[in-house]
């Protein structure tokens, strides 16, 4: 079972759209939690952190459930900009971090 | 703030040769760089952790001997690949842990794409 591990997609949603991705770790120990967007050809860009009492950024929610071991990233009201690819990462103790192979987001007009 | 500088952004290179990437934290220390390997439509594999002043840690499956790390000051590491062959085509990218993010997310340099003929 790999540590990270994310639905690749894709998803294809009209604009406007609410859409949800999951990740699950397998680290019951695992610290910190992210979502990275990472555009095509691109390195990624930290998105937002995860908190156990859950954030909000403008469209975008995260959310963390410890005891099922996932977290979820909710983009609501979606824009074609939104089209990239999401990666979750969970940091497992000191700097070292895994990286979800990432789910893919297109959206359409 | 928080910029890691990488490049070259992309090299070609014949086979057999060596190729080096620098990775360099502008406006802050890293003490630790991180180094990550992507296949197209892969996940980042980390390869390997290079701490300054001390010897890189390997992930399990990396040849150390092949991908030399240095991390010669606070802002600056780099990964030579050495003796190149078309497999280890890929793309290549660094990352510190950014002092200005909450819960320790990390910065990436723009990535280097290695393509070996």
């Amino acid at each position: 079972r790999k540590e990270v591990e994310q639905d690749p997609g894709p998803f294809n949603v009209p604009e406007g759209a609410t859409v949800a991705f999951n990740c699950t770790y397998s680290n019951s120990a695992s610290q910190s939690f992210f979502w990275y967007r990472q555009d095509c050809r691109k390195e990624p860009k930290l998105l937002m952190s995860v908190y156990s009492s859950g954030n909000e950024d403008g469209r975008f929610t995260a959310q963390l459930n410890r005891a099922s071991q996932y977290i979820s990233l909710l983009i609501r009201d979606s824009k074609l900009s939104d089209s990239a690819t999401y990666l979750c990462a969970v940091n497992t103790g000191g700097f070292k971090t895994i990286f979800g192979a990432g789910t893919r987001l297109f959206v359409k007009a | 703030g928080a910029v890691v500088s990488q490049h070259p952004s992309w090299v070609i290179c014949k086979s057999g040769t060596s190729v080096k990437i620098e990775c360099r934290s502008l406006d802050f220390q890293a003490t630790t760089m991180f180094w990550y390997r992507q296949f197209p439509k892969q996940s980042l594999m980390l390869m390997a952790t290079s701490n300054e002043g001390s010897k890189a840690t390997y992930e399990q499956g990396v040849e150390k001997d092949k991908f030399l790390i240095n991390h010669a000051s606070l802002t600056l590491s780099t990964l030579t690949v050495t003796s190149a062959h078309p497999e280890d085509s890929s793309f290549y990218i660094c990352s510190a842990p950014n002092p200005q993010a909450a819960g320790y997310g990390y910065t990436f340099g723009s990535g280097t794409r290695l393509t070996v003929v």
